[in-house]
């Protein structure tokens, strides 16, 4: 069956250090993966989208890097900041009719 | 923050009563969807147009209905609502297929009681 998996529903880290979130996916073959952000009580906001040629890809704090091999996605928060607390989702963009989303992991940035 | 939106944003309602979800949007994208957001199951797509009167379904169509008549709105009805149906309900945009962001509304709580 498909299925994507994103490593833990929470993740807790220190301000300042690197946070690393996965997505790993079973059964689909995306040609774009998408990162998005959500507040609680608010919808999701794009972050960052990565082809599948592509290795990585950078905007500002924010790196990602997309391995159709392994079926794995790295989503990469350095320098982190309490702001920088939410539930981050990772996005399979298959066919143009759909993005499949995950369940999403809840970051957690300590001061 | 991209034009769209959602109402109402809450909705409390019995179960066998018909509910109108509505997403309007000020951006002229073609393609419209309706994602419900749970515990556990993260956001799944119930449907989806691709354009004026062109809809189609998701993952999770049953019981519910779309329309959408003019560009800017697209409508999800629960014909006859149920408990499983209670969920946040999300609306996005996108602009093209493949290869772009989508903007997502604020969502609508939606409780059946």
């Amino acid at each position: 069956s498909q299925k994507i998996e994103q490593n833990s529903e929470a993740l807790n880290i220190q301000e300042g250090k690197t946070a690393t979130l996965t997505c790993n996916y079973t059964n689909y073959s995306p040609a774009y993966l998408q990162w998005y952000r959500q507040d609680p009580g608010r919808g999701p906001v794009f972050l960052l989208l990565i082809r599948e040629n592509e290795k990585e890809k950078r905007k500002e704090r924010l790196k990602v890097t997309f391995d159709t091999t392994l079926k794995q996605s790295l989503f990469h928060i350095t320098a982190s900041q309490p702001a920088d607390s939410a539930t981050y989702l990772c996005a399979l963009d298959v066919r143009a009719n759909n993005l499949f989303f995950g369940t999403g992991t809840r970051l957690t940035v300590i001061p | 923050d991209a034009g769209i939106t959602q109402s109402p944003r809450h909705k409390v309602t019995e179960t066998g009563t018909p509910v109108t979800l509505r997403c309007h949007q000020t951006e002229n994208h073609r393609y419209m969807y309706w994602y419900r957001q749970d515990p556990g199951h993260g956001l799944r797509l119930i449907h989806y147009s691709y354009g004026v009167k062109d809809t189609d379904k998701g993952e999770v169509s049953d019981g519910y209905s779309v329309s959408r008549s003019k560009t800017e709105d697209f409508l999800l009805t629960l014909e006859s609502a149920t408990s499983s149906q209670t969920s946040v309900y999300f609306c996005a945009i996108r602009d093209s297929l493949m290869n772009t962001e989508a903007f997502f509304g604020q969502g609508t709580r939606l409780t059946v009681v």
